[in-house]
């Protein structure tokens, strides 16, 4: 089955950027979401298709055909953990990496 | 307002079945694929299962298959999960969630997620 990877924790200062990166076998061939979940509530779609944005997400999440979400001018709100989401259509299943928890320090 | 309402959690013994109920509103339902996902205590999401729009297809993580099935009810609006043969690894808060594309066939993004019904499977 398809694997994604997530590095574990992501810490990065108010103000400064975070990069947060999502591996698998030709990733970059997927289309890829992103997610942001805090504490008790349910996910938010915050990426899509690799780099598409919601409405209402903020100019400040940016996305690469790499497989890599872009937090800038972090802030204290954007603490969460970040997952990333694609179709693996070998297995026709649904497949999310492991998740990756932002600490703003 | 585009919503999404689960309900059918509870304490259930092990090899026990329930059945989850996903009530959606603010959206055209019969137009979209949506999805079940499950997130075990303190662990990360796991996709379980998604049906497209039609009805017409549907999918299972390997985890679930045999044992979970989806289905939907476009004249109420409603998502099921008739979940059998319980496990203790089945426990979780379970999530449904509204594919981002109209009759899309399931490959897409979640974009609206309900704030989950939680199973505990537990003797």
């Amino acid at each position: 089955s398809y694997v994604l990877t997530q590095p574990p924790s992501v810490s990065v200062a108010p103000g400064q950027t975070a990069r947060i990166t999502c591996g698998g076998f030709n990733v970059g061939t997927k289309s890829l979401h992103w997610y942001q979940q805090k504490p008790g509530q349910a996910p938010v779609l915050v990426l899509y298709d690799d780099t598409g944005r919601p409405s209402g997400i903020p100019e400040r999440f940016s996305g690469s055909n790499s497989g890599t979400l872009t937090i800038s001018r972090v802030e204290a709100g954007d603490e969460a953990d970040y997952y990333c989401h694609v179709w693996d259509s070998a297995s026709d299943q649904g497949v999310f990496g492991p998740g990756t928890k932002v600490t703003v320090l | 307002e585009l919503q999404l309402l689960e309900s059918g959690g509870g304490v259930v013994q092990p090899g026990g079945s329930l059945r989850l109920s996903c009530a959606a509103s603010g959206f055209t339902f019969s137009r979209y694929s949506m999805s079940w996902v499950r997130q075990a205590p303190g662990k990360g999401l796991e996709w379980v299962s998604a049906i497209t729009g039609s009805g017409g297809s549907t999918y299972y993580a390997d985890s679930v298959k045999g044992r979970f099935t989806i289905s939907r009810e476009d004249s109420s609006n409603t998502l099921y999960l008739q979940i059998n043969s319980l496990r203790a690894e089945d426990t979780a808060i379970y999530y449904c969630a509204k594919h981002h594309y109209e009759t899309s066939e399931g490959a897409d993004a979640f974009d609206i997620w309900g704030q989950g019904t939680v199973v505990t499977v537990s003797s």
